[in-house]
């Protein structure tokens, strides 16, 4: 079974500033997924980002960027030029190959500075 | 954009009732999840059907849960009788694989959030 660890509860930053959101994983799979989750107060969970743990090269997605370092089983989140849209709930996930569920992290509290 | 029908919303029952909920996934998704969010806390999967199946519900409190798809479409979940410990967001998700990475990428609903007093 995997399990997913956010150590960090609440992170803030300044907006327009760069903020990194750490996740670390544990599976014994070789074939596997990790995705990064947005949960804005109120409203749905909205994908972010995935990583196919296959794919050596970092996932972007505009802003948001993940920093994967597959032997420390590490994959962090960085979010540049921080917007206030971007205050939410974080949830790093992982999902191994043909179980297709997804297993959270507790999950991390963004706040956005003005 | 399709998006997974959930309902209702909120729902504030006392102890020991039943209450249900609703899920309608987005179409020609065969894949079907609910997860229970406690304030706070990451989603935990109580159970996911591939079509009408039950794939996983091994942390289904089945004396008290029970959730159905008889004909793999939409979906009901529900508690009966409601503790207090029951109170949480309720999220539904379905899912489509990749063909490209072979993810299996998951849409989630708005949640229903159950108060139980």
């Amino acid at each position: 079974a995997q399990t997913v660890t956010q150590s960090q509860p609440e992170m803030s930053v300044q907006e327009a500033e760069t903020v990194t959101l750490s996740c670390t994983y544990d599976t014994s799979e070789s074939d596997y997924y990790l995705f990064w989750y947005k949960q804005p107060p109120s409203r749905q969970m909205i994908l972010v980002i995935r990583q196919e743990a296959y794919k050596q090269q970092n996932a972007t997605e505009n802003r948001f960027s993940v920093n994967f370092q597959k032997a420390a089983k590490s994959f962090s989140l960085k979010i540049s030029d921080s917007q206030l849209g971007d205050a939410a709930m974080y949830f790093c996930a992982c999902s191994i190959q043909g179980a297709q569920k997804l297993v959270f992290g507790q999950g991390t509290r963004l706040t956005i500075n003005p | 954009e399709a998006e997974v029908a959930q309902s209702p919303r909120y729902k504030i029952t006392e102890k020991s009732q039943a209450v249900a909920f609703w899920c309608d996934p987005i179409s020609g998704h065969a894949t079907l999840y609910w997860y229970r969010q406690i304030l706070g806390q990451g989603p935990e999967l109580l159970v996911q059907f591939q079509d009408e199946s039950v794939v996983d519900d091994s942390q289904l409190p089945k004396d008290r849960f029970s959730a159905e798809r008889l004909k793999g479409v939409d979906s009901t979940l529900k508690i009966q009788p409601a503790e207090l410990g029951d109170s949480a967001m309720y999220l539904c998700a379905s899912s489509f694989r990749d063909g490209a990475s072979g993810a299996n990428v998951l849409t989630f609903g708005a949640g229903s959030r159950l108060t139980v007093l």
